[in-house]
């Protein structure tokens, strides 16, 4: 029940297109829902976060989309980069429990 | 964003030494400190849970008595991996809570451990 799962496990994905990254989470306890971003060699940093009273969240070319009744949320990047070439992974937690990982998904924009 | 530090960034060591990883929260206090431990390719594992003051608080299957932990103040925890052999070569990272909720995590940047 503190699992999220994540999907897919890589994506390649063209400069300029988008990129989506799926996750689900089991226990409906959990009241915040963040993506991180990981570089090689590096630790992960927060990317974007959202709560489950709200659909969507946007920052600039990133957006979380919440389907609280499905109980799934997603990743959507938009114009995807090179740059953005990196690991992602999901995330779950609540009122500062200890925050549950997805498995993390190997995005390459290719240029 | 807050900002974590960890050192060294890299270590190399000979079995059977221990080593001591650091992790600091420069610009804001923290009162409990996680810490993870991630394979090539895979996602992060929580080893434990750090709580200044107190004893730290492990995940199952993880040796307390391997991985030493110790939260001396509001802004350092330290990992010490005790009798290292080489199946302990990893990436550990730690984290700090931070935030109204404690939910978002601020990480270090990680520490790479190879044990010869």
């Amino acid at each position: 029940q503190q699992q999220v799962k994540q999907s897919p496990q890589s994506l390649i994905v063209q400069k300029g297109g988008i990129s989506i990254i799926n996750c689900a989470y089991e226990n409906t306890a959990f009241d915040y829902f963040p993506w991180y971003q990981q570089f090689p060699g590096k630790g992960p940093a927060l990317l974007i976060a959202i709560r489950p009273d709200v659909s969507e969240k946007k920052e600039g070319r990133f957006t979380i989309s919440f389907n609280k009744s499905a109980k799934q949320f997603s990743l959507h990047i938009m114009d995807s980069q090179p740059g953005d070439s990196a690991t992602y992974f999901c995330a779950a937690t609540f009122g500062g429990f200890k925050t549950i990982f997805g498995a993390g998904t190997r995005l390459f924009v290719k240029a | 964003g807050a900002v974590v530090s960890q050192h060294p960034s890299r270590v190399i060591c000979k079995s059977g030494t221990s080593v001591k990883i650091e992790c600091r929260s420069l610009d804001f206090q923290a009162t409990t400190m996680f810490w993870y431990r991630q394979f090539p390719k895979q996602s992060l594992m929580l080893m434990a849970t750090s709580n200044e003051g107190s004893k730290a608080t492990y995940e199952q299957g993880v040796e307390k008595d391997k991985f030493l932990i110790n939260h001396a103040s509001l802004t350092l925890s330290t990992l010490t991996v005790t009798s290292a052999h080489p199946e302990d070569s990893s990436f550990y990272i730690c984290s700090a809570p931070t935030g109204g909720n404690q939910e978002t995590q601020y990480f270090g940047p990680g520490t790479r451990l190879l044990v010869l």
